[in-house]
């Protein structure tokens, strides 16, 4: 278990539908992202946030939006869905260490939008 | 930014056989190479990693290696398990910060009883 807790595990939705997914980072870090993963494809990054504010955006649709929480947990909308957007979605949380990033990512979230 | 190409996409392996994965990073300011294991429907998990000032570092079967002047660096399994059967991404970062960190495009390793 990596600490870092997402939900749902699964989404099933219609397109043009919005839908929150939810993620709780490990206690103590301070930065959450949130990555991208189409069928057999990388992983893409999609935006950071650190204590609050946003620290750095990936390949974001602007459809799709993110917040972090006083209490550190983070929420991605994604609305106006299409087809394309199913995928997993994960939440990664770290603490930087050494001027570099150990990424602990969530179980993720099965997007299916039907 | 950087660019990090990883190969081969798959690799098959009979049990016990090593296995060998590349990749290649394209910014001599990268300092930091993680990689990453995903088994078939689960997270991505940091099984060793890397800093520039290292050539080389072992954890029991698994080894990583590092050439800064050729700017690759690669994953070395030695003994392979049925368990090992993944997709393997490595990654690349030129500092903190998870856009300054790159993934490659994964490798996915089938060990054959």
């Amino acid at each position: 278990d990596s600490g870092v807790t997402q939900t749902p595990k699964h989404l099933i939705t219609a397109t043009g539908q919005r839908v929150t997914l939810r993620c709780s980072p490990r206690s103590g870090d301070l930065s959450v992202y949130w990555y991208q993963q189409s069928l057999d494809q990388g992983l893409q990054f999609l935006i950071q946030y650190y204590n609050g504010e946003e620290r750095a955006k990936g390949n974001i649709l602007e459809r799709f939006s993110a917040q972090q929480f006083p209490d550190l947990h983070s929420e991605l909308n994604l609305s106006s869905l299409e087809l394309g957007d199913s995928a997993l979605y994960f939440c990664a949380s770290s603490t930087p260490t050494g001027g570099s990033e150990k990424l602990f990512f969530g179980s993720g979230t099965q997007l299916s939008v039907l | 930014g950087e660019n990090v190409e990883q190969h081969p996409s798959t690799l098959s392996v009979q049990e016990g056989d090593s296995a060998v994965i590349k990749c290649t990073y394209s910014d001599s300011a990268s300092n930091y190479f993680p990689w990453y294991k995903q088994e078939l429907g689960k997270r991505p998990q940091l099984i060793i990693d890397i800093r520039s000032n290292v050539g080389e570092k072992k954890d029991q079967r698994i080894a990583v290696t590092l050439n800064k002047t050729a700017k690759h660096f690669s994953l070395h399994i030695t003994e392979t398990q049925p368990e090992d059967s993944a997709v393997y991404f490595c990654a690349a970062s030129i500092g903190p910060g998870a856009n300054n960190l790159f993934f490659g495009t994964g490798t996915r390793l089938t060990v054959i009883p």
